[in-house]
């Protein structure tokens, strides 16, 4: 069992470039999201996706966007990636938006740097 | 929406030694809080959580206490070991909604 699986890993830009983070799990989990976590700032959301075919927007949405492709499948897109950017990400997903447990699982984190 | 403060940033204790972690929650219809561990390198994952019906939940050295009154909750650890050195995380989420918000995070530093 897989369980949250991300692409990349690792992954170096420069500024202007696009790429696309992919998301992936295993678990049949209604809901996805996508965090941003950065030193002293704690994981901020960007955009998630309560369940298939519905997306909306978090805390910090600004320079991305993503598509629900499936119920498994969440990706992130930088269209035009800044140096703001960089970053440590994170995709997550959960049963049931906002019902009972709720018990986020985490992908390993992809480390996005831009220079 | 939800803001989650949590309090301190970083803690260093003895190996032995017990950890507090405060978390306070601003919406009172906040019902369910979790609490992660991020090992270095590592992606976070829960250790512990509590609902708004109950006051107290306790795993082995870990508790979590919540005061809905004062909209606080706590991350107890007691007899605190090296390898509970972490970046710790709770959050708290809206019924009806899909979204953790998660607090600034606290770095756990046990010495031997």
């Amino acid at each position: 069992n897989a369980g949250v699986t991300q692409t990349p890993k690792f992954q170096v830009l420069k500024t202007g470039q696009s790429m696309t983070l992919q998301c992936a799990q295993d678990m049949n989990h209604n809901s996805m999201y996508w965090y941003r976590q950065d030193p002293g700032m704690g994981l901020r959301l960007i955009y998630y996706s309560a369940s298939e075919g519905t997306t909306d927007k978090g805390e910090v949405p600004n320079g991305y966007n993503v598509s629900r492709l499936n119920k498994r499948e969440f990706s992130l897109r930088l269209e035009s990636a800044a140096p703001s950017q960089t970053s440590v990400y994170f995709c997550a997903s959960s049963p049931l938006p906002g019902q009972g447990v709720t018990e986020a699982f985490f992908g390993q984190g992809t480390r996005l740097t831009v220079v | 929406g939800e803001n989650v403060e949590q309090h301190p940033s970083t803690l260093s204790v003895q190996e032995g030694d017990s950890a507090v972690i405060k978390c306070t929650y601003s919406d009172s219809a906040s019902n369910y809080f979790p609490w992660y561990k991020q090992e270095l390198g590592k992606r976070p994952q829960l250790i512990i959580d509590i609902r708004s019906n109950v006051g107290e939940k306790k795993d082995q050295r870990i508790a979590v206490t919540l005061n809905k009154t004062a909209k606080h909750f706590s991350l107890h650890i007691t007899e605190t070991q090296p390898e509970d050195s972490a970046v710790y995380f709770c959050a708290a989420i809206l019924s009806g909604y899909s979204t953790l918000t998660f607090g600034k995070g606290t770095m756990l530093l046990v010495s031997p």
